[in-house]
């Protein structure tokens, strides 16, 4: 069974600066997406940014991006020029392409962008 | 397109009672999820459908909580009787086959007093 990690239960950031989220996993598959979601207050679950294990180079989208470290099965999310419609819990999640598109969830971040 | 539907929004029970939820994925999307989220935590997979047939429910309390997709298209999820401790959003999200990412719907809000 895979597990997801997030680390830091709640960040804060000033406006216009830049965050980082961390994320580890654990997994013995080699096919697989990663991705991290948004879930602004009492709102619907977003796609911030997805990441498919096979390719090298990092996914970006907009002000964020991500690290993939595959070795050490590290997927952080940089959040960069924060804006205040960036509070929202963030979760990291991992789909298993080897188990039907089994989706895992990590336990969140809370993230408060302060003005 | 249209997204994920979810029905009701907001329910609020007494322990021991039955309710049940409805979604409706995105059209062609064979993979639906269930998921429960209580207060502060991240979703916690309840049962996972590729078209009616079911792909892993072993996070489901079956003696309490049952969910169907008998048609392939939407489903339901059931809770009889209902505990304190299932109080929490139940989002129901939706992917293709091949599909890279699961879209959610806006989720719904149970309270059990």
């Amino acid at each position: 069974a895979q597990t997801v990690t997030q680390s830091q239960p709640e960040m804060s950031v000033q406006e216009a600066e830049t965050v980082t989220l961390s994320c580890t996993y654990d997994t013995s598959e080699n096919n697989y997406y990663l991705f991290w979601y948004k879930q602004p207050p009492s709102r619907q679950m977003i796609l911030v940014i997805r990441q498919e294990a096979y390719k090298q180079q990092n996914a970006t989208e907009n002000r964020f991006s991500v690290n993939f470290q595959k070795a050490a099965k590290s997927f952080s999310l940089k959040i960069s020029d924060s804006q205040l419609g960036d509070t929202a819990m963030y979760f990291c999640a991992f789909m298993s392409r080897n188990a039907g598109n089994m989706l895992t969830f990590g336990g969140g971040t809370r993230l408060m962008v302060k003005p | 397109e249209a997204g994920v539907a979810q029905s009701p929004r907001y329910k609020i029970i007494e322990k021991r009672q039955s309710v049940a939820f409805w979604c409706n994925p995105i059209s062609g999307h064979a993979t639906l999820y269930w998921y429960q989220q209580i207060l502060g935590q991240g979703p916690k997979l309840l049962i996972q459908f590729q078209n009616n047939g079911v792909v892993d429910d072993s996070q489901l309390p079956k003696d309490r909580f049952s969910a169907e997709r008998l048609k392939g298209v939407d489903s339901t999820l059931k809770i009889q009787p209902a505990k304190l401790e299932d109080s929490a959003v139940y989002l129901c999200a939706s992917s293709v086959t091949s599909g890279t990412q699961a879209e959610f719907g806006p989720g719904t809000r149970l309270l059990v007093l």
